[in-house]
This record gives structure tokens, sequence and C-alpha cells, in this order.
């Protein structure tokens, strides 16, 4: 079955930078895009950016420009997020999402996330 | 503050329908269509309706949504204690070229 597993808990001091992985299985890696998504505790979801594992073209919300990276490794079909100079309020859990679709039609741009995966706790604290 | 607003809470009793309002402007769900996703407690968000109305395999036709202008909505028919959840309404935003997302609406099954 498609499934995006991701790597475990991180604990991080403020100033650093975390990687979180997110490992697909199931469907063509490089057929659709990865999209991130966070979520602070008790708050609603953020959107980060997509990264399309073919060509490794990304886009990242204004937010983020210039602290979030987004890569993969095609031969092991994961997926990155890098997050640095961490500051407590990037204390949040990390999903990544496959996109499908993702076409401008006769209804606009359309795209969905399914599925997501399992999320990774990063914890910023001094 | 979010760039779609929700309600932040929701409630009906067992078999009743409940319906979760999604607003947005002409950027976003003026322009584009709408997912929605359902959170229940302690696990990460699941496709419920992509493209304005339509459900993936495996959603029960007690969750239908709709689009009208720059306002969306989720309808639940039928409401059931498993449906206790937060909902959250997505679209493109052709101003911000960035995916944004509502708020959240806390459902509770009375």
């Amino acid at each position: 079955q498609v499934q995006l597993v991701q790597s475990g808990a991180e604990v991080k001091k403020p100033g650093a930078s975390v990687k979180v992985s997110c490992k697909a299985s199931g469907y063509t890696f490089t057929s659709y895009d990865i999209n991130w998504v966070r979520q602070a505790t008790g708050q609603g979801l953020e959107w980060m950016g997509w990264m399309n594992p073919n060509s490794g073209n990304t886009g990242y919300a204004q937010k983020f420009q210039g602290r979030v990276t987004m890569t993969r490794n095609t031969s092991i079909s994961t997926a990155y997020m890098e997050l640095s100079s961490l500051r407590s309020e990037d204390t949040a859990v990390y999903y990544c999402a496959r996109a499908l679709w993702g076409y401008y039609d006769s209804s606009g741009y359309t795209d969905w996330f399914d599925p997501w995966g399992q999320g990774t706790l990063v914890t910023v604290s001094s | 503050q979010s760039v779609l607003t929700q309600p932040p809470s929701a409630s009906g009793t067992p078999g009743q329908r409940v319906t979760i309002s999604c607003s947005g402007s002409s950027s976003n769900i003026g322009s584009n269509t709408v997912n929605w996703y359902q959170q229940l407690p302690g696990t990460a968000p699941k496709l419920l309706i992509y493209s304005n109305n339509q459900r993936p395999s495996g959603v029960p036709d007690r969750f239908s949504g709709s689009k009208s202008g720059t306002s969306a909505s989720l309808a639940i028919s039928g409401l059931q204690s498993e449906d206790e959840a937060d909902y959250y309404c997505a679209a493109w935003d052709d101003s911000l070229n960035g995916k944004v997302f509502g708020g959240g609406t806390k459902l509770t099954v009375l």
C-alpha cells in the first residue's frame, strides 16, 4: 500500500538545524510531488512548501524562505526537509504528504494530499 | 490568523446533520478547488474531500463537500461518534503562490 514513513522525534537547541526524512513506498516516488506541513501543539496546519522528486524543483512558503531546504534521494525513495536557525516557535509536528494531480484545469488549480506521513515531533528547547 | 476562515467548533448529536463552513477570497477558493481533511485525535490528517466535492474511495457518502463563490462547506449527515475530530479546509492561493489552510473546526458529537 502507498505509505510515507517519517524519521523519529528530534530535540534541538535554538539556532540549530533539523533534517526530517520521509520514505515513500508502494508507488513510483518520482511521479508525485512531496509537500511538507507543520502543526504546533493545539494549533492548525501550516503549509511549508513542495518538492518535485523527479526534477528536484522546489517551492517554499514565503514565511520559510531562506530557512527551509527540501531535497530528495531518489535511489532510496526518500524526501528530506531541513529547517535551520531553529527557534522555540518551530516546535511542532512536521508532516510530509504526497500531492496528487497538481494542475490548473477548468476549476482552477487542483491538487490534494494523500497519504500523509505519521508526523515527526521537533522540539526546540535550550 | 489563517487565510481561510472556519468556525473553531461545531457540534451535533448522533444521527444529526452538521455543516462546517470555510470562507476565503478570490485568490484562493474563488479561483481554485477546495479539499477537506479529517484529523482524528493524535493522528495525521486524512484526505476526506478533494476537488470541492469528490470523495476518495473508502470515505463514507455521509460526507459531502460543496463550493460557491469564495466559500466552501463540508456536510456530515448521520453523525456518528467516530466523526469526532478536527476538520480542515485547504486551497491553493494564487496571490501567495502556496497552499493555505483554514484554522480548523473541532467537531464534538454530543
